[in-house]
């Protein structure tokens, strides 16, 4: 059961213009969602996080929107960059029990921004 | 500030044989992660130490894996005997605390293991 998705394998932007990566969820419980961006053979590192009291948050050129009632999410880079491409992971997780602390993870979409 | 860092960074092996991967997190990171990432997915949960003791190890394959955080610092992650299914990239993470809203976990650049 895959709680969280990220229906697009990949996403191809032409260097200035606007990412869009979308990620939906299944579990009414998350509460906090992140986004991670990873390059290869390195770990996955922390972009931009929102909790449920919020439907947007912002950093630089990144933005994450939240739609508790779709329970969906996305990001936008703004203007997106050829250092941009890489994959992008989106997590979840539930602030109460036992999975408190537990990432679960999308698949990943690989966005690859042409010069 | 170091961040997590983890050896060996790549690790062959054929299968039945044993393995094991070490993990040293964020200084004054109490919480410890292992996670698993399979080609074209993303990672899953292992384990979660916060200190020294285990607090969510449900999918951790107790038959064949095992790990240890002494003194709730580094950690070792073991496979025993590794099977094919086993190739994968192991994660380590980790975290301030679990106490609080949302906290952050940065991960280390991964173990990528291949069983022959």
């Amino acid at each position: 059961d895959q709680q969280v998705k990220q229906n697009s394998p990949s996403l191809s932007v032409q260097e200035g213009r606007i990412s869009i990566l979308n990620c939906d969820y299944t579990n009414s419980m998350f509460d906090y969602f992140l986004w991670y961006k990873k390059y290869p053979a390195e770990g996955p590192t922390f972009l931009i996080s929102i909790s449920s009291i919020k439907d947007k948050n912002e950093d630089g050129r990144f933005t994450v929107f939240l739609n508790k009632s779709a329970k969906h999410l996305s990001l936008h880079i703004v203007p997106s960059q050829p250092g941009d491409s890489a994959v992008y992971f989106c997590a979840a997780s539930a602030a109460g029990g036992t999975s408190y602390g537990k990432l679960t993870f999308g698949q990943g979409t690989i966005l690859t921004v042409h010069p | 500030e170091a961040g997590v860092v983890q050896s060996p960074r790549y690790k062959i092996i054929e299968k039945k044989q044993p393995v094991a991967f070490w993990c040293n997190p964020i200084s004054g990171h109490n919480t410890l992660y292992w996670y698993r990432q399979n080609l074209g997915q993303g990672p899953e949960l292992l384990i979660r130490y916060e200190n020294e003791e285990a607090v969510d190890d449900s999918q951790l394959p107790k038959d064949r894996f095992s790990a240890e955080r002494l003194k709730g610092v580094d950690s070792t992650l073991k496979i025993q005997p590794a099977e094919l299914g086993d190739s994968a990239v192991y994660l380590c993470a980790s975290s301030q605390s679990r106490t609080g809203f949302g906290e952050t976990q940065y991960f280390g650049p991964g173990t990528r293991l291949l069983v022959l």
